[in-house]
């Protein structure tokens, strides 16, 4: 079945140090991958995607990589700031009937900041 | 929240009562969708809409029905609410299929 997983609940940095959140995935089909940011009391912020048919993708101080071989995708944040702590969550994307599409979410990673 | 409202944001009710929440957007986006969001659970698809009296089922719609009579909202309704259903519930909205999806600020339902 699907499955979307994170390796590790609590991910603790110093500011200004690169985080790398990881995530795993079973459904080999999955071809749209979303990473989103959570604060406390609000909804899943977007913060970038990426297709199967990339391998990595950047955006301001965040990259994407996807190895498709291992079902394995990551999110860098580079020059990690306070305003990063959050929960951030993998979701894998399928098609529903209607043309619309579920995503199917891990549970999260707790992102921590050390001034 | 790419304009998306939810009302309310935060109610308590309790069991057997019928509960609406609402989430309107300003984006004229095709596609709607309801998740709750539980500890150890993550967020939970219940049902979604393609289209103006568009709608299908989530993996987690035992208990919700929805109702979609304009672009701009989408209801979710508890007929008779239970403490299972206590959680945080979210709307999201996308242009089209295999779109991103994004998110509004949650309803945060009690049911006692």
């Amino acid at each position: 079945g699907e499955s979307v997983g994170l390796h590790l609940p609590t991910l603790s940095v110093q500011e200004g140090d690169n985080s790398i959140i990881n995530c795993a995935y079973s459904n080999s089909a999955s071809d749209y991958f979303i990473w989103y940011k959570q604060e406390s009391g609000k909804g899943p912020q977007f913060i970038i995607d990426i297709r199967s048919n990339m391998d990595k993708r950047q955006g301001q101080r965040v990259t994407v990589l996807l190895n498709k071989t291992v079902k394995h995708l990551s999110l860098q944040i580079a020059a990690t700031q306070p305003g990063d702590s959050a929960v951030y969550f993998c979701a894998e994307n399928s098609l529903l009937t209607g043309g619309g599409n579920k995503l199917t979410f891990g549970t999260g990673t707790q992102l921590k900041v050390e001034l | 929240d790419a304009g998306i409202t939810q009302s309310p944001r935060h109610k308590v009710t309790e069991t057997g009562t019928p509960v609406t929440l609402r989430c309107h957007q300003t984006e004229n986006h095709r596609y709607m969708y309801w998740y709750r969001q539980d500890p150890g659970h993550g967020l939970r698809l219940i049902h979604y809409s393609y289209g103006v009296k568009d709608t299908d089922k989530g993996e987690v719609s035992d208990g919700y029905s929805v109702s979609r009579s304009k672009t701009e909202d989408f209801l979710l309704t508890l007929e008779s609410a239970t403490s299972s259903q206590t959680s945080v519930y979210f709307c999201a909205i996308s242009r089209g299929g295999q779109e991103t999806q994004y998110f509004g600020p949650g309803t945060r339902l009690l049911v006692l």
